[in-house]
């Protein structure tokens, strides 16, 4: 099955680029996944990649996708305290497996 | 938009009672899911259902059993609740093509 790993930490200063990394192991994912879980809340999609692409822009958001290398990042630009999460990425071919998560926190 | 809502947000039970949790989601997605999260341990899947009255064991169904009446609704049942299932519960659903929505969970504390 997909194994998908993450760091778990992440810390940035408000207005700075924060990059989340996320590396999977099953090629044939059809599409992979990054969720956004605030506070108490649930799992919300905050944006996704067609397998054969290689990057998706939305906003502050830039998704890279290196298939050679079973890498995915995220890249939100100017990252806000509203930006303060847990970041799930998650890939697979039928029923998607997450990472444990990446705590991003921002700070003034 | 594709609303997935979840009985309860907090629940309260003691050790040995048996523990329901509902999740209704109103896009006619064919499947659902139920997964628990713990700190430091992402998602880990509990069931899943691809139909009515269909189920299939996730990844930790122990101590869990499921049931789909409705194609709407599914519910997740801790048949004697246990201090070790205290967690976040979170309910999903999906048309099959991957992508998931989730309730906002249920944050279940066994005492």
């Amino acid at each position: 099955g997909e194994d998908v790993e993450q760091s778990l930490f992440l810390s940035v200063r408000e207005g700075d680029s924060s990059v989340i990394n996320c590396t999977y192991t099953d090629s044939s994912s059809t599409y992979l996944y990054w969720y956004k879980q605030e506070p108490g809340a649930g799992l919300q999609l905050l944006t996704y990649i067609f397998s054969n692409m290689d990057m998706k822009q939305d906003q502050r958001l830039t998704v890279l996708l290196n298939k050679k290398d079973k890498h995915l990042s995220l890249r939100i630009a100017d990252t806000q305290t509203g930006d303060s999460a847990i970041y799930f990425c998650a890939g697979g071919s039928y029923i998607p497996t997450f990472g444990r998560g990446t705590s991003l926190i921002v700070h003034p | 938009d594709v609303k997935v809502t979840q009985s309860s947000r907090y629940l309260v039970k003691r050790t040995g009672e048996k523990v329901f949790l509902e999740c209704v989601q109103d896009m006619d997605h064919e499947n659902m899911f139920w997964y628990r999260q713990d700190p430091g341990l992402g998602l880990r899947l509990i069931y899943f259902s691809y139909d009515v009255k269909m189920k299939e064991k996730g990844d930790i169904p122990e101590g869990y059993s499921v049931s789909r009446e409705k194609k709407e609704r599914f519910s997740l049942i801790l048949e004697s609740a246990s201090t070790n299932q205290t967690s976040m519960y979170l309910c999903a659903s999906s048309t099959g093509k991957e992508t998931q929505y989730f309730g906002p969970g249920t944050r279940l504390l066994v005492l």
